[in-house]
């Protein structure tokens, strides 16, 4: 059975600062993706990670994926409110049709 | 384009009652899915379909049945409520799911919010 852990589940943080977010996973698998949910609304896609090694960026946020250590972490640099929100990452079982199992999901809270 | 909406937002039930929440995407996507979201516990996977006509099992299908008469919906039916299937549903499509590629990223609704009492 593949399990998903994000860690830390909270997240609070000063304007300006930089953390990362990790999401280990059980299985093998080179698909992960991460998604961000604000408070009441759906989930956005906000990175597809599909090869050991694999690198996005996008603004303040970088994601990274290493299937050997099966890991991947989403790194925050230098902070804004705007980024206040629930972060999910997702892997595909890697049989087929993609189904996607998510982690518990981390509430990042950025303060001024 | 609308991407993928759900009906209704938002609805209360009472035990033993049923329901059925509509999925309509206008992407012409293959792929389509129903999760449930819980507090703590992310999102876990109903039924999905990989086409219309076509339905399989996720990861916790009990209780819950879907229908895919048409490729733009993806029906999720409820026959008989519990209180356990309180939760927030969402639902998603993706332009495939074996690509290997960015086509299989998976869009969702807006979500619909149930309460069963």
């Amino acid at each position: 059975e593949l399990k998903v852990e994000q860690n830390p589940l909270f997240l609070s943080m000063q304007e300006g600062k930089n953390y990362t977010i990790y999401c280990n996973y059980s299985t093998t698998s080179d698909r992960l993706y991460w998604y961000r949910q604000d408070p009441g609304k759906s989930l956005e896609s906000l990175f597809v990670l599909l090869s050991n090694g694999a690198v996005k960026q996008e603004g303040r946020l970088m994601a990274s994926l290493d299937t050997k250590a099966r890991l991947s972490t989403l790194h925050i640099t230098a902070a804004v409110h705007d980024l206040s929100a629930t972060y999910f990452c997702a892997v595909d079982r890697g049989t087929s049709y993609g189904k996607l199992t998510f982690g518990q999901g981390t509430i990042l809270t950025v303060h001024p | 384009n609308a991407g993928v909406t759900q009906t209704p937002k938002f609805r209360v039930l009472k035990t033993g009652q049923s329901m059925t929440l509509l999925c309509a995407q206008d992407m012409n996507h293959e792929y389509m899915y129903w999760y449930r979201q819980d507090p703590g516990m992310g999102l876990r996977l109903i039924h999905y379909s990989v086409g219309e006509g076509t339905t399989a099992k996720g990861e916790v299908p009990d209780g819950y049945n879907v229908s895919r008469l048409k490729k733009q919906n993806f029906l999720l039916g409820l026959e008989s409520a519990a209180p356990s299937q309180t939760s927030v549903y969402f639902c998603a499509s993706s332009y495939s799911g074996t690509s290997g590629g960015a086509r299989d990223t998976q869009y969702f609704g807006p979500g619909t919010r149930l309460t069963v009492l």
